[in-house]
């Protein structure tokens, strides 16, 4: 049974840093890529970045170099680190399984940026 | 990036009715397009994926079809279970984008 479920923080502090953990149960990281999107209450979907199956990873411009994703794949977990945290970050945050299409997602955490 | 234009925002209909949605991509996208469910509160479902195929365990009340850059959603015989936002999201370039959604409402 596939399974993403991320963990992290309900509030995060004004230009701190963001950590949140996806674990993955069902599947294997060196088989599936995971990736980040996020939605901003009420709002679409952006997508973020991605941990390939290989071990490489991926970004969305838009982030610049505030992101960074990371893995442990004896853990079945992927990381999210983004710094400088500014209010528009505000959002839920969910990882999700995919090669094209995401055909499995995490539940999300949402995270609030406080000034 | 590619532009994913959907529409309508939202749309209100009855049970039993037929709704289309539509989404309208700034290139080709080479039918590497999936849509997705989305109830309040829960994380997208995706339904249909590569324009036109049905996610395992849809029901076949939902379609999915092309033509040339645009793409549609189309959801028969309303369910109560139905009300909900639909994303479309292409996925044939980096980075992937969606749509803005639409909103179903259930009279």
């Amino acid at each position: 049974q596939v399974q993403l479920k991320e963990t992290g923080p309900d509030l995060v502090q004004l230009t701190q840093t963001l950590s949140i953990t996806c674990t993955v149960s069902g599947f294997s990281l060196t088989t599936y890529n995971v990736h980040w999107v996020r939605q901003p209450p009420g709002k679409g979907l952006e997508w973020m970045g991605a941990m390939w199956n290989g071990g490489g990873t991926d970004y969305n411009s838009a982030f610049k170099s505030r992101l960074s994703i990371s893995r442990d794949t004896s853990k079945s977990q992927v990381f999210l680190k983004m710094n400088s945290l500014q209010t528009d970050d505000t959002a839920k945050y969910f990882c999700a399984r995919g090669r094209g299409p995401f055909d499995y997602w995490g539940q999300g955490v949402m995270v609030t940026v406080s000034s | 990036d590619i532009q994913m234009t959907q529409s309508p925002a939202s749309l209100s209909a009855s049970l039993g009715e037929t709704v289309t949605i539509e989404c309208l991509a700034s290139e080709d996208i080479y039918s590497n397009l999936a849509w997705y469910q989305q109830k309040p509160g829960k994380s997208p479902q995706l339904l249909i994926y590569d324009a036109s195929s049905l996610q395992d365990g849809v029901p076949s009340r939902f379609s999915g079809s092309e033509s040339g850059t645009q793409y549609s959603l189309e959801i028969n015989s309303l369910q109560s279970e139905d009300a909900a936002t639909y994303f479309c999201q292409q996925h044939h370039d980096y980075p992937p984008t969606f749509g803005a959604g639409t909103k179903l409402e259930l009279k």
